[in-house]
């Protein structure tokens, strides 16, 4: 059984157009997160959600915007995308310990802007 | 604030061959550390990790111990196989929920 899926594993999209990522994660883990790993395999937190609620929020154009309508899913719904959100985006879990925790992460969904 | 740099890549080595790869942190407090690794196509997994000062951990054959006195946790494999090609993340978490990633560092094995 998969620990923590994302689908779609694909998205090719046109500029402008708006789309959603979803994730799940089967682990009973209270702790969900959005990453954005770039072309040069560089990785940065977008959003954290602790029990449903947003307790991480980095430096992230307001065209995009989780949902997290239960400890187990956290969507990811981007705007108007751009060039520039072509990435991969990956979805972890944890179970909160203050910086103990490890980090489960899905498969990634490669977004590629036309 | 915090940050983690590690050795940039990429990395080829034969079989056999022994691998490091360097990473140090600047952190306030005492960070947990932690290696993670993305193998082709796929996510991330954790690696080892170590809590504290003089930790060290292991896994598959990986070790890297937590050197406070020089901000360290360098990554070690004495005999690499052509599995362990992938790309290596170094990373700390100074227990507010963030991990913040080293950029990766590549590492290639050839047969």
């Amino acid at each position: 059984d998969t620990a923590v899926s994302q689908t779609p594993k694909y998205l090719v999209t046109q500029m402008g157009n708006d789309k959603s990522i979803k994730c799940e994660q089967n682990l009973g883990h209270d702790t969900m997160y959005w990453y954005k790993q770039d072309s040069k395999k560089f990785l940065k937190i977008m959003f954290s959600y602790n029990n449903k609620e947003l307790i991480i929020n980095e430096t992230v154009p307001n065209r995009f915007s989780p949902k997290s309508p239960d400890k187990a899913h956290l969507n990811l719904h981007i705007n108007s995308l751009e060039l520039g959100d072509s990435a991969v985006y990956f979805c972890a879990s944890s179970q909160a310990r203050r910086g103990l925790e490890t980090q489960y992460f899905g498969p990634g969904t490669r977004l590629l802007v036309l | 604030g915090n940050s983690v740099t590690q050795m940039e890549g990429p990395v080829t080595l034969s079989e056999e061959a022994f691998l490091t790869i360097n990473c140090t942190y600047t952190a306030t407090g005492y960070p947990s550390l932690f290696w993670y690794v993305q193998y082709p196509g796929e996510g991330l997994q954790l690696l080892l990790k170590a809590t504290k000062a003089d930790d060290k951990g292991s896994n598959k054959g990986f070790e890297a111990t937590y050197r406070k006195e020089t901000t360290s946790f360098h990554l070690e494999k004495g005999s690499v196989q052509v599995s362990d090609s992938a790309v290596y993340f170094c990373a700390l978490s100074p227990g507010d929920y963030k991990l913040s990633f080293g950029a990766g560092t590549t590492v290639t094995v050839r047969a």
